[in-house]
């Protein structure tokens, strides 16, 4: 299993706001390491979606955003489009493994 | 534009090897820290592989890969490498190339670009 845990999926109507979850621990998020989220749509590969727990890269809309509280962080999606349906990851690091760490994915589809 | 192309993939025997490349353009390659990043093609989630340093002079493996892959990096080409030896069916999946977003070293930023990706099949 993954050392960041996400849930499986999660679905939501268009227009709706949904959040995905990432928990991590007191060696990767609980130790101030910054959350990186990804989204990865159906045959092409993850694209950057939030750096740094809450920072969007230039071309990405405000829908998406992003925190960190504790040992989580989280995503969310405001005005859900049929065009969010994908995979989305989070990222860390984890000093005791010294490595980069993901999630196991969240799938979202829109209903 | 910012680019990277990543190529070598293909179908390859257990205990075989294999080298993967990603050709990097855009950006100057020798400032960043790269890594290999792979999505198994049993339904599992993105899994790290390897960095290296901007320099080349640090690497860093999964312990799942450990003592059987070797990253590289040729700055004249500006070109990444995976070198996999001893290859088993877990091995399958689409290996990406990832760019790190700032000059900070490895660990340190976000992967802001990434390559299409190679497919790798382990079967006999």
């Amino acid at each position: 299993q993954s050392v960041l845990t996400q849930p499986p999926s999660v679905s939501g109507a268009p227009g709706q706001r949904v959040t995905f979850s990432c928990t991590g621990s007191s060696s990767n998020i609980g130790a101030g390491y910054a959350v990186h989220w990804y989204q990865q749509l159906p045959g092409t590969a993850p694209k950057l979606l939030i750096y740094g727990n809450s920072n969007r890269p230039s071309g990405v809309p405000d829908r998406f955003s992003g925190s960190k509280s504790g040992t989580s962080a989280s995503l969310a999606i405001s005005g859900l489009q049929a065009e969010d349906e994908a995979d989305y990851y989070c990222q860390s690091y984890d000093y005791i493994l010294s490595c980069w760490v993901f999630g196991g994915g969240t799938n979202l589809t829109v209903l | 534009e910012v680019q990277l192309v990543e190529s070598g993939g293909g179908l390859v025997q257990p205990g075989g090897s294999l080298r993967l490349s990603c050709a990097a353009s855009g950006f100057t390659f020798s400032s960043y820290a790269m890594s290999w990043v792979r999505r198994q093609a049993s339904g599992k989630g993105l899994e790290w592989v390897s960095s290296i340093s901007g320099s080349g002079g640090s690497t860093y493996y999964a312990d799942s890969v450990k003592g059987r892959f070797t990253i590289s990096r040729d700055k004249s080409k500006n070109t990444l490498y995976l070198q996999m030896y001893y290859l088993r069916a877990e091995d399958t999946a689409v290996y990406y190339c990832a760019k790190e977003a700032g000059t900070g070293g490895v660990f340190h930023d976000a992967f802001d670009i990434w390559g299409q990706g190679t497919m790798v099949t382990v079967s006999s």
